[in-house]
């Protein structure tokens, strides 16, 4: 079974700063990984969709990147704003049958950015 | 830009009845899924579904039906609801990458 695993569970920055988040997952055979973005008491926000074959991809502040082998992806936040307040999880397929696709949850990431 | 569209928002039951969370897209999505989320347990798959007439069971699907008639529609059903069953569900559409309505908070007493 397929483990998704997020580090750190929170983290708290000051404003400004650049940050890492950091996803892991046990079974490297993915072809895609997403990273959504969750407000409080909100829907998930797709933010970023890697190929395996891409290995990074970029929205404004955001550069999400894909290492395979090494069963990690991690999302970069440059120059960091209280608006980034979330919680941040990654995701990656629970399985592509002829029933569907659907995804895999880590737990995430609960990233508070203080002004 | 209605997107994926869950009804009810917010919806309390005693245990023991019936409903169902409605779940329906406009972006002509073939693939739709189900999950729950839960404080310390993230998001766990319930149902999915490739089109009209195909569905499978995901990480935890006991206490659940679900049934896919039109490519638009995908409802989750509880037959006899339980505490256990306390929670915020998720409707999505979409392939690479999902798309994810707002969600039902669902209580239980």
């Amino acid at each position: 079974k397929q483990e998704v695993t997020q580090i750190p569970a929170a983290l708290s920055v000051p404003e400004g700063e650049n940050l890492v988040l950091n996803c892991s997952f046990t079974d490297s055979a993915i072809y895609n990984l997403q990273w959504f973005r969750q407000d409080p008491g909100k829907g998930l926000t797709s933010l970023l969709l890697i190929q395996s074959s891409q290995r990074e991809q970029t929205s404004g502040r955001l550069n999400a990147s894909l290492d395979k082998s090494s069963g990690r992806s991690t999302l970069y936040i440059a120059a960091s704003q209280p608006g980034d307040s979330a919680t941040y999880l990654c995701a990656v397929p629970f399985m592509e049958s002829n029933s569907g696709y659907a995804l895999n949850f880590g737990k995430g990431t609960s990233l508070l950015v203080t002004p | 830009n209605a997107g994926v569209t869950q009804t009810p928002k917010f919806q309390v039951l005693k245990t023991g009845q019936s409903m169902t969370l409605q779940c329906a897209q406009d972006m002509n999505h073939e693939y739709m899924s189900w999950y729950r989320q839960d404080p310390g347990m993230g998001l766990r798959l319930i149902h999915y579904s490739v089109g009209a007439g195909i569905t499978d069971q995901g990480e935890v699907p006991n206490g659940y039906n679900v049934s896919r008639s039109t490519t638009e529609d995908f409802p989750l059903r509880l037959l006899s609801a339980a505490p256990s069953q306390t929670s915020v569900y998720f409707c999505a559409s979409g392939h690479q990458p999902q798309h994810f309505g707002d969600g039902t908070r669902l209580s239980i007493l």
